[in-house]
């Protein structure tokens, strides 16, 4: 079976300093990944999204990053932390059923800027 | 991206009662999910929809795909204590890879 995994689970960073996330999933291969931003009481805000190695987009405008060096491996990165990057940081990953995405998310990274 | 508009934002109810929240849109969806979320913790994926019409069941909960595609909801029967949390709603607009819309959630209470 497939799994996700996510870490740190929680992490507390001064504003300006580096930030790396790290997700990656077991038990398939060539999967769609994505990074997710949970704001505390809000929606799922998609940051980026990779279909296979290398391959990135970025669907809002920020100070992070994402890279996918290899095929389960997602990482998010940002060079100086903002106070506004504080949130909840999940990976997911997507799979075809039938014609249909299902679409699964790892256990999340509790980030706090400070 | 457009969102979700699901309903009620949260509900505080009695254990035993049943529970109906919902979602709607403006646009055709091809795909719902319905998730329920822990605090600290991620999503996990409950029901799985993919027909209009379609009415599935997992344990104590049902969701239906409307027969528009612009709707799907989620009852959960005989409610209990575990059942709380926040419901996340997700539909696929379409077959391209970043298009998975959400619902702001609803937020379950469950009173003893």
């Amino acid at each position: 079976s497939q799994t996700i995994h996510q870490w740190p689970a929680t992490l507390v960073q001064p504003v300006g300093s580096p930030l790396s996330l790290e997700c990656t999933v077991e038990g398939t291969s060539n999967p769609n990944l994505y990074w997710y931003r949970q704001a505390a009481g809000r929606g799922l805000q998609l940051l980026f999204y990779s279909v296979g190695i290398g391959q990135i987009s970025s669907e809002v405008p920020q100070n992070l990053s994402a890279s996918r060096p290899q095929d389960r491996q997602f990482i998010l990165s940002s060079k100086k932390l903002l106070l506004s990057d504080s949130g909840f940081y999940l990976c997911a990953w997507r799979t075809l059923a039938g014609r249909s995405y299902e679409q699964y998310f790892g256990p999340g990274t509790r980030l706090t800027v400070t | 991206g457009q969102q979700l508009n699901q309903s009620p934002q949260s509900m505080f109810i009695q254990e035993g009662e049943d529970v109906s929240m919902n979602c709607t849109s403006s646009s055709i969806f091809n795909t719902w999910l319905w998730y329920k979320q822990d605090p600290g913790e991620g999503p996990v994926l409950l029901i799985a929809l993919y027909k209009a019409g379609e009415l599935t069941s997992n344990g104590r909960l049902t969701a239906q795909f409307g027969i528009t595609r612009k709707d799907s909801f989620l009852n959960i029967s005989a409610s209990i204590p575990s059942d709380v949390g926040i419901y996340f709603c997700a539909g696929q607009l379409t077959y391209n890879n970043n298009d998975m819309r959400f619902g702001a959630g609803t937020r379950l209470t469950v009173k003893p």
